[in-house]
Parts: structure tokens; C-alpha cells; sequence
């Protein structure tokens, strides 16, 4: 059984850009929660998705948008890049019925 | 002030030593109680998850939760050098979603 997966492991982008964010939830886990960790912090809930569709958002602008395809797998988007969103973007699956999530490596984003 | 309070330390303690990480909280809705471990430049790894108020052990660690003072603790016993790592506590409400806050996280150091 293989575990949470996310591509880029690294990236550097500039300030206005656009980025977008892979994650392959664990075998089984149809739900996938994305969430931010600036270094030094806890992470930070950007939203979850559930059968293709985003059910529950935290305290992050209309400029963070995700996707979820039929395979569980999910994207998020980061539109107009600003210098704060450098962070390592966290990407958590777990499967209907049970309450534990289990988290992906992330992805480190900076923003130049 | 903050949903999830915990010391960021660092904490620093000798191979052996018992160690107590703890969090305070102010949300009573609070239902679902987590501690995560994060290596470096890593995801993090769920470590115990537990529903009530009481103890739960796990091998060398054990949680504990106290739901009338909104405080929980992780204790781990017998450290060992493998267990340096930053510890975060994490809650979460019974809601459609999951919605998990994170504490920022306690920087533990076990020395040989």
C-alpha cells in the first residue's frame, strides 16, 4: 500500500506567477485535505475536497483553488503568487469512515 | 488569542529521559485530539489519536487528555535519539469537514 505522494517536491517561482500542486491520496482514501506550513508554524487548513468537490474551506483567499479527479488524486492552484505564500504545502488523504488523516512529504514552494 | 497553544521550545533532554509536550486549547467543541511528529524538512507522521478525555498509551508514548481544563499532553518515555523531531499538537470539531488546527509545534532534542 503505497502512502500520500505529492509532486514538485520543490519549486521556485516569482511573485505574480501561477503554481499548481499534485498530491495522489493513499490507496483507498477518497477524501484529501490541502493545507500551508510557513516555517516555524503548525500547518494551516486551506480547504478539503470529497467526491470532486470542495466541502469545507479554511481562512485562504479565492486566489487558492483545488481540484479533485474521479482517482481521488487532487491539485491545488495557487493564483498571483504574493512573496507570503513561500511555505510547504501539505497535502493529507484519509478514507470514508475513519477520522485519521495521513499526510503527504509536501511540497516547498518559494516565491521570489 | 490563539485556538491551540503549545511551547515551541526547544526542548533539549538527555537519551532516557521522560518527556512531557503539552498544549492548551481554548475551542470546547474540540472533539478530536492528535499528535503529529515532523522530522525536518519532512510530512507529518500521525503519532496517537484519541477521541476522549483519559490516557492513551502506545508502546513509549502515551496521550493524555483533560477536556474540563483543555489541556493535553504527550509523554514519551525511555527517549531515544531517533525521537528528535518537532512534535505538533493538532484538534479538530466533529463538523462535515476536517478541519484540523494545528498548535505551532514544540522542537525536541534527544542527546546521546
Amino acid at each position: 500500500e503505497t502512502g500520500v505522494t505529492q509532486s514538485p517536491t520543490h519549486l521556485i517561482k516569482t511573485r505574480g506567477q501561477q503554481v499548481t500542486l499534485r498530491c495522489s491520496s493513499q490507496s483507498g482514501h477518497n477524501t484529501v485535505s490541502w493545507y500551508q506550513q510557513a516555517l516555524g508554524q503548525g500547518p494551516q487548513f486551506i480547504f478539503q475536497y470529497y467526491r470532486e468537490e470542495e466541502n469545507g474551506r479554511g481562512n485562504f483567499p479565492p486566489r487558492f483553488s483545488g481540484l479533485q479527479f474521479p482517482n481521488y488524486s487532487s491539485e491545488l492552484n495557487v493564483n498571483a503568487l504574493e512573496l507570503d505564500d513561500s511555505a510547504l504545502y501539505l497535502c493529507a488523504s484519509r478514507a470514508g469512515g475513519y477520522n485519521e488523516q495521513f499526510f503527504g512529504p509536501g511540497t516547498r514552494l518559494t516565491v521570489l | 488569542q490563539k485556538e491551540v497553544e503549545q511551547d515551541p521550545g526547544p526542548l533539549s533532554v538527555p537519551e532516557g529521559a521522560i518527556v512531557s509536550l503539552n498544549c492548551t486549547y481554548s475551542n470546547s467543541a474540540f472533539q478530536y485530539f492528535m499528535w503529529y511528529r515532523q522530522y525536518s524538512r519532512k510530512g507529518p507522521e500521525l503519532l496517537m489519536y484519541t477521541y476522549s478525555s483519559g490516557n492513551k498509551e502506545d508502546g513509549r508514548f502515551t496521550a493524555q487528555v483533560d477536556k474540563s481544563s483543555k489541556y493535553i499532553s504527550l509523554f514519551i518515555r525511555d527517549s531515544q535519539p531517533s525521537d528528535s523531531a518537532t512534535y505538533l499538537c493538532a484538534m479538530s470539531q466533529k463538523t462535515s469537514y476536517d478541519k484540523v488546527i494545528f498548535g505551532p509545534g514544540t522542537s525536541l532534542s534527544v542527546i546521546p
